[in-house]
């Protein structure tokens, strides 16, 4: 009955190369989005999308691109990495329509890039 | 730019030892602030939302306040179960309510 989930867990990969990283919802919200938390524990927005639709993009390199197939599901992918990508990447969610604005998170995937 | 700042960065207390953890902010126009508990490898986990200044809200050893300024998390007997990263974030009027921002948050260890 997981909330958030989000795959992989851990992801270690050599500069240079393209992954992706895969996030989904079964809360039935309608707004998803990206995070990033660095080695000091800053947790700073990325991306976010609603119904599909991209709605923040935080000065992100275009080397990330977000992709939404469904309100369910946001996926990262990132190209040609970087050392300084090396970072814990959140999924969150949250539901405009209730008039309430917390966000749920997700687990997280742990980004090593050598 | 809408700026958190959260003080101590990182409180040590014994059990049963009552303490206040602050997040002072400044945001042009506050929607709403956040207040997230983040256990290591884990995703930060929703605690409370206040709205407006004088509210207050409860969770078992957990009560947030929230002034025009600042917002206290105050932590009453706490258990070494209570050991965790406290987030707290705000959400402005004018950026839309998609958009969170974190302070880098306190570091709280209770030891039995």
């Amino acid at each position: 009955d997981t909330a958030v989930s989000q795959t992989p867990k851990y992801l270690v990969t050599q500069m240079g190369n393209d992954k992706s990283i895969k996030c989904e919802q079964n809360l039935g919200h309608d707004t998803m989005y990206w995070y990033k938390q660095d080695s000091k524990k800053f947790l700073k927005i990325m991306f976010s999308y609603n119904n599909k639709e991209l709605i923040i993009n935080e000065t992100v390199p275009n080397r990330f691109s977000p992709k939404s197939p469904d309100k369910a599901h946001l996926n990262l992918h990132i190209n040609s990495l970087e050392l300084g990508d090396s970072a814990v990447y959140f999924c969150a969610s949250s539901q405009e329509s209730r008039g309430t604005y917390e966000q749920y998170f997700g687990p997280g995937t742990r980004l090593t890039v050598t | 730019e809408d700026q958190v700042t959260q003080s101590p960065e990182a409180l040590r207390l014994q059990e049963g030892e009552s303490s206040s953890l602050n997040c002072s902010y400044t945001v042009s126009g506050l929607r709403g602030l956040f207040w997230y508990r983040q256990d290591p490898g884990k995703g930060p986990e929703f605690l409370f939302t206040l709205y407006s200044a004088g509210e207050e809200k409860e969770k078992e050893r957990l009560k947030a306040t929230l002034t025009k300024k600042e917002s206290f998390l105050h932590i009453t007997a706490p258990k070494p179960e209570d050991s965790a990263t406290y987030l707290c974030a705000v959400q402005a009027m004018n950026t839309g309510f998609q958009k969170l921002v974190f302070g880098t948050g306190t570091r709280l260890l209770v030891s039995p």
